[in-house]
């Protein structure tokens, strides 16, 4: 079974520049999460798809941050623009269904804002 | 070797002993705990979990041990190996909370040969 990809897998720009993320969820799974993670912390949920609409979104930065999945299956995270504090590894999950029980992680994309 | 997440971020131990990794979590109504093994590039696969229900779990060479009273989460690992070198991260969720996993900082094991 083919896991969730993530592309690319490194990524540096610099500070007021676009970024964009992309992901593939295993087939099947209906629910999509993106995460940060900052070196030494644990996942950080920005947003969570069901099929093509947003579950939550509460911990994301909107001012800058987007995120779409618009036929419930690929997305893209962009961030416009980005800030220095933005440096991290964006990963991506899917799940058979919601709740995060055993969402399977992608390799993440490690974005540096210089 | 036994450490306490939140407060010794490394555990360091050699290889054929077994490992217990601490967690203490901080919702009373959290109601599902999951640990989650992340290696450096990758991204955190599951290990177990443990349902609030149990106080034990044991998977292969892995054993989650769950203690309500003090909402403190542990896991063993039997016979470290190399292989297990990693930063384990514990995670609880709770009902009513869109299930929404609350991930606490992660401890980093590393296995001396």
């Amino acid at each position: 079974e083919a896991g969730v990809a993530q592309s690319p897998r490194y990524k540096i720009i610099e500070k007021r520049q676009s970024v964009a993320f992309w992901c593939n969820p295993i087939s099947g799974h209906a629910t999509l999460y993106w995460y940060q993670q900052i070196l030494g912390q644990g996942p950080k949920l920005l947003i969570q798809f069901q099929n093509n609409g947003v579950v939550d979104d509460s911990q994301l930065p909107k001012d800058r941050f987007s995120a779409e999945r618009l036929k419930g299956v690929d997305s893209t995270l962009k961030i416009q623009p980005a800030k220095l504090e933005d440096s991290a590894v964006y990963l991506c999950a899917s799940s058979f269904r919601g709740g995060s029980t055993e969402a399977f992680f992608g390799q993440g994309t490690r974005l540096t804002v210089v | 070797g036994e450490s306490v997440g939140l407060h010794l971020p490394t555990l360091s131990v050699q290889e054929g002993d077994n490992s217990i990794i601490n967690c203490a979590y901080s919702n009373s109504a959290s109601d599902y705990f999951i640990w989650y093994k992340q290696e450096s590039g990758k991204g955190p696969q599951f290990i177990i979990d443990i349902r609030s229900n149990m106080d034990k779990r044991q998977g292969q060479r892995v054993t989650v041990l769950l203690n309500k009273t003090v909402k403190h989460l542990s896991l063993q690992i039997a016979a470290t190996q190399p292989g297990d070198s990693a930063v384990y991260f514990c995670a609880e969720n709770a009902s009513g909370n869109n299930r929404k996993l609350i991930w606490g900082l992660g401890t980093s094991l590393a296995v001396n040969p």
